[in-house]
């Protein structure tokens, strides 16, 4: 049980470039989530999903799109990269709100744009 | 708007001696809270998370939290800290029936020898 796994682990881009975060789990949990984490700042969410084929935003979402076409993927794309975007981010994923079941989150993915 | 405040970003305690890490949050809604742990270049991982019931909750690694309902607080509490306690604490609030959790800025405890 791998739990919630993130690729890459660290990732330069220059201004311009796209790229796209991957985040896998394999708890079975619907809801998954995906947030930046900037110093001193705590964690803003930037998109989550509540089942496969449903995202919705969160704080930050601009710059930033999401699918999910299985249960278990919840990629991160990143269109236009800009030095704002700097950070690192996790994915989270959870059984549902209900109850208060809580998150379980990935090592995250550091990245840096010049 | 939720808000979650954590109001010390950093605190410096000596080995074994006690420590607490603040937490309050605003909301005129019931709501689930919880500490996370996030150790050096890794993701968060959960202490300890209060649902109902009993105000004082337990955790993990000797840690506890106490809710105040009417303070709105949530502080979290170790009476004897060791140097592995050394990491970033997060507060997240979660109102029932709503999807998004929300998170404090962070309080970096530094446990010094």
């Amino acid at each position: 049980n791998a739990g919630v796994t993130q690729t890459p682990k660290f990732r330069i881009l220059k201004i311009g470039q796209s790229m796209t975060l991957q985040c896998t789990q394999d708890m079975n949990h619907n809801y998954m989530y995906w947030y930046r984490q900037d110093p001193g700042m705590g964690l803003k969410l930037i998109y989550y999903s509540v089942g496969a084929g449903i995202t919705d935003k969160g704080e930050v979402p601009n710059g930033y799109n999401v699918s999910r076409s299985t249960t278990e993927d919840f990629p991160l794309r990143l269109e236009l990269a800009a030095p704002s975007q700097t950070s690192v981010y996790f994915c989270a994923s959870s059984l549902g709100t209900g109850g208060g079941n809580e998150q379980f989150f990935g090592p995250g993915t550091r990245l840096t744009v010049l | 708007a939720q808000s979650v405040t954590q109001l010390d970003s950093q605190v410096p305690v000596f080995e074994e001696a006690p420590v607490e890490l603040r937490c309050n949050y605003s909301s005129s809604v019931s709501v689930y809270l919880f500490w996370y742990v996030q150790y050096p270049n890794q993701g968060l991982q959960l202490l300890l998370k209060y649902l109902s019931g009993s105000t004082l909750v337990k955790g993990i690694n000797g840690f506890e939290a106490e809710f105040n309902k009417s303070q709105t607080s949530f502080h979290l509490r170790k009476p004897s800290v060791h140097i592995s306690d050394t990491a970033e604490y997060f507060c997240a609030v979660l109102r029932v029936n709503f999807n998004k959790f929300y998170f404090g800025s962070g309080t970096k405890l530094n446990v010094k020898p």
